[in-house]
Parts: structure tokens; C-alpha cells; sequence
């Protein structure tokens, strides 16, 4: 069954520090697609990144970066020098060829503060 | 602008007032969904819809109705709510569903709450 665990509720961090939120995810299928939102406080979602089973490589966007490695079934999302602006929701959400729904973990709550 | 449209944004209801929600998009999508969003469990999908009549039950389905008269909408149907249906409220849409690349888009959520 397919499952996607977001083991860190809650971090905090000041401005300026590198945080990385950790998704974990469970699949049978092959071929599959990750994603990552952001929630801010204002509660719509955001989409930030999707990425397919086959394409490992890392990405890197401005602050952001993702870091996907199929062996530990992980795609991480790294945060460099943190803004307050960055404090949100984060959902690592995954969904399957032959799915109907995206499956969404249950979030990581980050607070940046000044 | 394509977009995915959610009224109301925010609604106060009393248990039992029947309630729809719409749901709109304008980017000619066959597949919709809602979701709900509650504290600690993340989003878990309600219904689904991959084109205009087809609908199917998601993991949280009791106590929600839907329907797809039209490709672009997918109201959200709570006959007799009750307090647990208190949530946030998600649409989405997509071409050909979630086993795709394509992206899903989201609605901006309505905000329930039923005492």
C-alpha cells in the first residue's frame, strides 16, 4: 500500500539556518511522481516541485533544493539560510500510476523566526 | 487565469443545515477531487471524479454526496452535517488524474465549521 510519512511535526529554526524537512515514502509501483506544497498560514497550497521515479537527479531552486535517492525511498526538501516567509505547512504527497488520489503526508509544521 | 474556484471560503453551519460547496475550474480538467484537511492527519481524499457522471468514493467518503453534471464543477454535497465534518476543504483538478505527470491545481479551501 502506498504511504508517505513526514516523521517531523514540528521544527524551529532562526533566521538564516539550513533545515531539511524529511519525506519518506512506501510504493509498489515502479513508476510513480512526488511532489512537495507549501502551506502558508494564509492556507492555500502551493505547489513547489514534482518529480517522476525515474529522475533522481537533485534540484536546486534558489533556497530550495530536493534531494530524491530511490534506495532509502526519500525525497527531502532542503531550505538554505531560512526566512521568516518560510514558515508554513510543508506536504511531501505522492501518487501512482493506476491512482486516483494524490497521497499526501501529514505535514511538517516550520517556524522561522527573526 | 486558469483557475480552481472554492465558495464559500469560510463557513459557520449548525449540525443537520444541509450545505454545498462548489467547486470550479476553468481549465477544461477531466479529473476533480476533494479533499479534506485536518490537523495531524495531513489531506485525505473525500471524492473523486475522472469526467462529467463518473464519480467514486475516496478514504474518507461518509457523510459526503457529489456530483458531475458538467465538466467544470464539482460540488461538494454534506446533507446533514455534523461536527467532525469540521475541516478544511480542498478542491482539485487535472488533466487525466493523478496518475500522470500533470500537475494538480488546487482551490484557494473552504474553511467549515459546524457546531
Amino acid at each position: 500500500a502506498q504511504k508517505v510519512t513526514q516523521a517531523q511535526t514540528e521544527i524551529s529554526v532562526v533566521e538564516k539556518e539550513d533545515v531539511t524537512l524529511d519525506c519518506v515514502y512506501e510504493t509498489r509501483d515502479t513508476t510513480y511522481y512526488l511532489f512537495w506544497y507549501k502551506q502558508p498560514p494564509s492556507g492555500e497550497l502551493v505547489f513547489l516541485i514534482r518529480r517522476n521515479s525515474f529522475d533522481e537527479q537533485n534540484e536546486i531552486s534558489g533556497r530550495y533544493s530536493w534531494n530524491f535517492q530511490k534506495s532509502t525511498s526519500s525525497f527531502n526538501f532542503t531550505i538554505t539560510a531560512s526566512q521568516v516567509v518560510d514558515s508554513a505547512v510543508y506536504f511531501c504527497a505522492l501518487s501512482e500510476i493506476g491512482g486516483t488520489a494524490l497521497i499526501f503526508g501529514k505535514g511538517t509544521t516550520l517556524s522561522v523566526s527573526s | 487565469e486558469a483557475q480552481v474556484t472554492q465558495n464559500p471560503r469560510y463557513l459557520i453551519t449548525v449540525t443537520g443545515k444541509k450545505l454545498t460547496v462548489t467547486c470550479s475550474q476553468n481549465m477544461n480538467h477531466e479529473y476533480m477531487s476533494w479533499y479534506r484537511q485536518d490537523p495531524g492527519l495531513g489531506l485525505r481524499q473525500i471524492y473523486y471524479s475522472m469526467n462529467v457522471e463518473v464519480t467514486d468514493k475516496g478514504d474518507v467518503p461518509e457523510g459526503y454526496k457529489v456530483s458531475r453534471k458538467e465538466k467544470r464543477n464539482f460540488p461538494l454535497i454534506l446533507e446533514s452535517p455534523s461536527p467532525n465534518q469540521t475541516s478544511l476543504y480542498f478542491c482539485a483538478s487535472s488533466h487525466r488524474g493523478v496518475s500522470s505527470y500533470n500537475e494538480q491545481f488546487f482551490g484557494p479551501g473552504t474553511r467549515l465549521t459546524v457546531l
